[in-house]
């Protein structure tokens, strides 16, 4: 089944403790992204990854880290959570088709820092 | 620089009745545009996407949704809405040339009431 998988769904961490959320798709997409979602604002993206070795800052990079060195996997890392970062944390996937890009998302990561 | 405005928060119609979700959006050139749905505790699905092959667009489970250039538009509707229904909907920009980026609505709570 083709689909965007994250771990882990749920996270209670403390402020200053580094943690990754993975992600991980099966559809050998190129594209792939993080967002989070807070609420009253959608989604914003956090990072994005064009292909193996290539990311990029999205809208609020601020205390996160990505990188991608397989095509499959693109990590989320915090490397000293606060509490602002709590939220709900989605990862995506796409490939370019003709016009543009349909992107798959993971089923999201609830994470609550303290 | 691209944006896009869900006209309303949260949204109750009556099962059975019409649904009309409305977002108008901002572009300098002529975008892709997607709406998406997010059930509780839920990742997001792809309801419809507009790529310039024809103004009107249906969709999954029923919805539809028109492409209006003059007014910016992209609403979302459906003739008769189901309990199944009630969900949170995102409409979403994807500019050309920003190599996936997608831009999100702040999104609107749809309610069924039986």
């Amino acid at each position: 089944e083709a689909q965007v998988t994250q771990n882990p769904r749920y996270l209670i961490t403390v402020t200053g403790k580094k943690l990754t959320v993975t992600c991980s798709q099966n559809m050998n997409h190129e594209y792939m992204s993080w967002y989070r979602q807070d609420p009253g604002l959608g989604l914003r993206q956090i990072y994005y990854s064009m292909n193996v070795e290539a990311t990029d800052k999205g809208d609020v990079p601020e205390g996160y880290k990505v990188s991608r060195k397989e095509k499959r996997n693109f990590p989320l890392i915090l490397e000293s959570p606060s509490p602002n970062q709590t939220s709900l944390y989605f990862c995506a996937s796409s490939t370019r088709t003709s016009w543009s890009y349909e992107q798959y998302f993971g089923p999201g990561t609830r994470l609550t820092v303290t | 620089a691209q944006s896009v405005t869900q006209l309303d928060s949260h949204v109750s119609v009556s099962e059975g009745t019409p649904v009309l979700l409305r977002c108008n959006y901002s572009s300098s050139y002529s975008p892709s545009l997607f709406w998406y749905v997010q059930h509780p505790n839920k990742g997001l699905q792809l309801l419809l996407k507009y790529t310039s092959a024809a103004t009107l667009v249906k969709g999954i489970n029923g919805f539809e949704a028109e492409f209006k250039k003059s007014e910016t538009s992209f609403h979302l509707t459906k003739p008769s809405a189901h309990m199944s229904d009630a969900a949170e909907y995102f409409c979403v920009v994807s500019p050309l040339n920003q190599g996936g980026k997608l831009i999100f609505g702040q999104g609107t709570e749809l309610s069924v009431k039986p």
